[in-house]
């Protein structure tokens, strides 16, 4: 168990929706990453948070944004979902930020767009 | 940009020693080479962490050269279970609001252990 909590664990939706995954980082750490993985494909970076602000910001689409609550919980939110979004998102947090931050991963978000 | 390059696959029998190798050229003198293990449909679990020459764990070993333009991850003695995708990370660089670098796992080595 790497303490980093998703939720939900599945999610199935059909095209146009909009859906919120919820990510509770492990205790202590300020540092929130969101990774979008395809099927048999790596992992796409999309977004970093440190300590409630944005940090970095990788391939993200403009229907996707992010936010990083005071109690250090993050949310992403996908809107206008397309078939293509379809894919495993996981959130992965670290005690800063820094090269030297190991990040640890959550278990993900299947997310089924019919 | 600290891009890394890895095989994608590989193969090798149980009790033997695997060697994957990452290229990484343009990492930054601040830059610590992270290695990630993953099975399907699980999220990648931390493995082993080094900024130069030689360190090992319980699970595995990480050669830096001097240059550290390149690491090797060496599992001793591997299993079944060892059966997984291995990243290397050359973390952290990313695309940031003070920055102008990518954050990126690459593709990975999809490591395949035969009876």
């Amino acid at each position: 168990d790497s303490g980093v909590t998703q939720t939900p664990k599945h999610l199935i939706t059909a095209t146009g929706q909009r859906v919120t995954l919820r990510c509770s980082p492990r205790s202590g750490d300020l540092s929130v990453y969101w990774y979008q993985q395809s099927l048999d494909q790596g992992l796409q970076f999309l977004i970093q948070y440190y300590n409630g602000e944005e940090r970095a910001k990788g391939n993200i689409l403009e229907r996707f944004s992010a936010q990083q609550f005071p109690d250090l919980h993050s949310e992403l939110n996908l809107s206008s979902l397309e078939l293509g979004d379809s894919a495993l998102y996981f959130c992965a947090s670290s005690p800063r930020t820094g090269s030297k931050n190991i990040q640890y991963f959550g278990a993900g978000t299947r997310l089924s767009v019919l | 940009l600290a891009k890394t390059t890895q095989p994608i696959s590989m193969d090798s029998y149980e009790g033997q020693e695997v060697n994957i190798t990452c290229s990484h050229n343009n990492i930054a003198t601040n830059d610590y080479i992270t290695w990630y293990q993953q099975f399907p449909s699980q999220g990648p679990r931390f493995i082993i962490q080094g900024y130069k020459t030689k360190v090992t764990n319980e699970v595995a070993s990480l050669f830096i050269p001097a240059d550290r333009k390149s690491s090797t991850l060496s599992l001793p003695r591997v299993s079944l279970s060892d059966t997984a995708v291995y990243y290397c990370l050359v973390s952290l660089s990313f695309i940031s609001n003070f920055g102008n670098e990518k954050l990126t796992f690459g593709t990975g080595t999809r490591l395949t252990i035969i009876p």
